[in-house]
């Protein structure tokens, strides 16, 4: 079983729409949770970081956190077409060196 | 500030030739790591070194070495490339304080591709 598993997406939003992105996760002993944008040949850049359950803000993007589901979620409020890119969810448990990556949902925002 | 500089940006070998990438953080981080990236497969963890000195195996290892040459330096060597080595590589670091993992930075990448 993957350890992190993301919705596969494509997913489609128009311009000024909520984009919701959706990762679930296997070990209970996870700590961190991280949100990376991935443009088309670039490098992940980390945009949100989460670590208590419940919601944290930043700008147009809203992560939300449940440990007791193993779920983490982002949300980009207002979407813009500079929004296109693939997310990636990314969890560490605490003392562990080491991410584990989900697959990445592709968002495509339409003009 | 450079942040993490790997070399090269874009390698062609031969299957059996053998590759050195490299990569150099000037942050002062004391975690560094490999990951590749395949479609559809998000990032797999090749290796990493918590600090200097130590090098642990991650998810997907065979087939690779690693070197922490010092602080800055940490170099993944494919001793005899395979067409399933062909990826992307991504070079990282990160200060991971007494907490544990904190913010990964990561390098541009380096597209392989083994023929």
């Amino acid at each position: 079983q993957k350890e992190v598993e993301q919705n596969s997406g494509p997913l489609s939003v128009p311009e000024g729409a909520i984009a919701s992105l959706n990762c679930t996760y296997s070990d209970r002993g996870s700590q961190s949770f991280f949100w990376y944008r991935q443009y088309s040949g670039k490098s992940p850049e980390l945009i949100m970081f989460i670590y208590s359950n419940g919601d944290k803000e930043d700008g147009r993007f809203t992560a939300q956190l449940n440990k007791a589901s193993q779920y983490v979620s982002l949300l980009i409020r207002d979407s813009q077409p500079s929004d296109s890119a693939t997310y990636l969810c990314a969890v560490n448990t605490f003392g562990d060196y080491k991410l584990s990556f989900g697959a990445g949902t592709t968002v495509t925002v339409r003009a | 500030n450079a942040g993490v500089t790997q070399t090269p940006k874009f390698q062609v070998l031969k299957t059996g030739q053998s590759m050195t990438l490299q990569c150099a953080q000037d942050m002062n981080h004391n975690s560094m790591y490999w990951y590749r990236q395949d479609p559809g497969m998000g990032l797999r963890l090749i290796y990493y070194s918590a600090s200097e000195g130590t090098t642990d195996k991650g998810e997907v290892p065979n087939g690779y070495n690693v070197s922490r040459l010092n602080k800055r330096e940490f170099s993944l060597r494919l001793e005899s490339a395979a067409p399933s080595q062909t990826s992307v590589y991504f070079c990282a670091s990160s200060p991971t304080g007494g907490a544990g993992y904190t913010e990964a930075f990561f390098g541009q990448g380096t597209r392989l591709t083994v023929v």
